[in-house]
Parts: structure tokens; C-alpha cells; sequence
């Protein structure tokens, strides 16, 4: 079935540091994996995705890294900064049919929640 | 460009009571989804639609949820009876296409609490 797995579900880190988040994903025919932040009381907002025809992909400091084989993809803050603090989610396509084409379900992540100590 | 609108923000009622929650997507945009996000997990999808045909209603309570978009562009959800575990954000999204692969950019979220 379609299921996204993120670790961890809290993660606590000092400012400047970095912060890493991983996502695993059971179907292999997914090819997009966005990852959204969501800060309290808030929308959740797209802050990079990567497809599968990548590796990695960055962004100023946040970089998302991806291996096919092994279903599991990452998010990287680097110089980590206390605005940083949000729940993040990742996700991931599933592909599913629709008549004679196909139409992408997106599915989270539980959410990791992010503080960044001054 | 304006975002997805919802309404209302928040919403308290007692159980077994009716609700309905109201969207309107960013201009343009042809699908259009509605989640479910209980407090400390992630959004869950309860219905696609594209243009005003349903894509994917496989996770929807359809007992006691319904949803329609029927002029392809503002959609309502609607929780009949309530109960206590329907209380969550309801959020709506929009993306461009169908096929996946394009940023959803969501709403503000109506935040639903059953008594």
C-alpha cells in the first residue's frame, strides 16, 4: 500500500547546527517527493522537492537527497537558524490509474517536529 | 497571484451535528484536494477531484462525509453527523494538473472541534 515512514519525530538541535530528516517510501514507481513546512497554526508550504531522476537538489541551505534503490530520501538544513523550527513533512507520489492515463496521490510523512535552540 | 481560500477558519459543534467547509483554489488550478490533519500527523487525503469529476475518494468516510465541486472550481466538504473523532484541520489544496509532480499549495485550513 502507499505508506511514508519520517524519522525522527521530534529532533532538537542548537542554532547553526544541522538538521537531518529521513523519509522512507513503499512504492517504487514514485517519482516525486516534495517536502513541505508547516509552521504553528499555519498552511503547510512547499520548501524544495526533488524527482526521481535526481540525486540531490539544493537550495540555499536546505538540500534533499534521494536513493532509488533503496526508497529512502532525506532533508538537510545546514546553519540552522531558530526561524527554522516548524513541523516538517515529506511526502511522496503514488501513482495511480485513472481511466487511460494516471493521476499522482500525494501522501505524508507523520511530520517531524523541529526546534532550534538561540 | 491569490491563494487557496477557506472557510471558515474555525468551527465548533456538538457531535452528531452537521458541518460544511467551503474552498475556493487558485485560479486555473484543475484539481483540487481536501485533507484531513489530526493534531501531530501528517495531512491525510480524503478526496481528489479533477475539474468537478471525483479522481479518488478511496480514504473518505462516505457514511458520513461528502464532498462536491460542482462547477470545476469551488468545492464544499461536509460532515454529516459529526463525531468526536472528526475533530482536525480540514485543509484544501490545489495543483495545476492531475498527473502529479507540481506543487499542491494549500489553504489555511478550517479548524473543526466536536464536542
Amino acid at each position: 500500500g502507499e505508506n511514508v515512514e519520517q524519522h525522527p519525530s521530534t529532533l532538537s538541535v542548537q542554532e547553526g547546527d544541522s538538521a537531518v530528516i529521513k523519509c522512507t517510501y513503499s512504492d517504487s514507481a514514485s517519482n516525486y517527493f516534495p517536502w513541505y513546512k508547516q509552521e504553528l497554526g499555519k498552511r503547510p508550504q512547499l520548501i524544495i522537492d526533488i524527482r526521481s531522476n535526481v540525486g540531490e537538489k539544493k537550495d540555499q541551505r536546505i538540500a534533499v537527497t534521494l536513493n532509488k534503490t533503496a526508497k529512502h530520501f532525506s532533508l538537510h538544513i545546514t546553519e540552522t537558524q531558530p526561524e527554522d523550527s516548524a513541523v516538517y513533512f515529506c511526502a511522496a507520489i503514488f501513482k495511480r490509474p485513472a481511466g487511460g492515463t494516471s493521476y499522482g496521490k500525494l501522501t505524508f510523512g507523520q511530520g517531524t517536529i523541529l526546534t532550534v535552540h538561540p | 497571484e491569490a491563494g487557496v481560500a477557506q472557510s471558515p477558519r474555525y468551527k465548533i459543534i456538538e457531535k452528531r451535528q452537521s458541518v460544511a467547509f467551503w474552498c475556493n483554489p487558485i485560479s486555473g488550478h484543475a484539481t483540487l484536494y481536501w485533507y484531513q490533519q489530526i493534531l501531530g500527523q501528517g495531512p491525510k487525503l480524503l478526496i481528489q477531484f479533477q475539474n468537478n469529476g471525483v479522481v479518488d475518494d478511496s480514504q473518505l468516510p462516505k457514511d458520513r462525509f461528502s464532498a462536491e465541486r460542482l462547477k470545476g472550481v469551488d468545492s464544499t466538504l461536509k460532515i454529516q453527523p459529526a463525531k468526536l473523532e472528526d475533530s482536525a484541520v480540514y485543509l484544501c489544496a490545489s495543483s495545476l494538473v492531475l498527473a502529479g509532480g507540481h506543487e499542491q499549495f494549500f489553504g489555511p485550513g478550517t479548524r473543526l472541534t466536536v464536542l
